[in-house]
């Protein structure tokens, strides 16, 4: 079964706008990754964070971990049409480096 | 680019035939995962390799096998092929540390007639 949840499915939004996406998990993590993927291509990896973290910033991305709820979200800023794809988020489950997958979040950004 | 490389990038097989996938890791990792995706899914982990040895299985039947060479390559089997094993199929290739980051390659997607 998977581990994480994305929230919400898809979104739609216009350029330049800010994206948030949510994930749920449901065991306790070592660290959680965010990943894109472009028209069912490979994933790429967006930004680690690890449990004892709350907060990390990359570029446009933010990213937030609260382990108490276990969630997360990105937070894309100025979104751009490029940033079109599916996110989703992965958590170890402290079982090595097994990482286990949402059913992601399909992000439109409309120029 | 992540370094890691998959082949080939399509492939067409009819039920009940074998197929291999190969994986070329990304220089200086040891650990390569396999993860299967189905259409509008997310990938799910199929098993783990470390240091030639498997380090980690999902719930995949025993048809699904793999290997890891000495040079950190890897290849996924899958025996008597099934409609539903029609997916993308990706290989991420890390190194057992701290930081645990992995790295994808671009996928092989398998169909099966």
């Amino acid at each position: 079964s998977q581990q994480g949840e994305e929230d919400p499915q898809a979104l739609s939004i216009q350029e330049g706008e800010n994206a948030t996406m949510n994930c749920s998990y449901k065991t306790s993590i070592n660290n959680l990754q965010w990943y894109r993927q472009n028209s069912g291509r490979g994933l790429v990896h967006l930004i680690l964070i690890r449990s004892n973290e709350r907060e990390k910033h990359s570029g446009r991305l933010r990213v937030t971990l609260d382990t108490s709820k276990k969630s997360s979200s990105l937070l894309i800023t100025a979104s751009r049409a490029a940033d079109t794809a599916s996110y989703f988020c992965a958590t170890d489950a402290n079982t090595g480096n097994q990482f286990y997958f949402g059913t992601g979040t399909s992000l439109t950004v409309i120029p | 680019e992540t370094g890691v490389t998959q082949s080939p990038t399509h492939l067409i097989k009819t039920r009940g035939q074998q197929v291999t996938l190969r994986c070329s890791s990304q220089s200086g990792h040891n650990t390569v995962s396999w993860y299967q995706q189905a259409l509008g899914q997310g990938p799910q982990f199929i098993f783990q390799y470390y240091r030639e040895e498997e380090n980690g299985r999902g719930n995949f039947p025993p048809r699904f096998s793999g290997l890891q060479f000495p040079n950190y390559s890897s290849e996924l089997n899958v025996n008597a092929l099934e409609l539903d094993d029609s997916a993308l199929y990706l290989c991420a290739s890390s190194f057992t540390g701290s930081r645990r980051e992995a790295f994808f390659g671009q996928g092989t997607r398998l169909t099966v007639v």
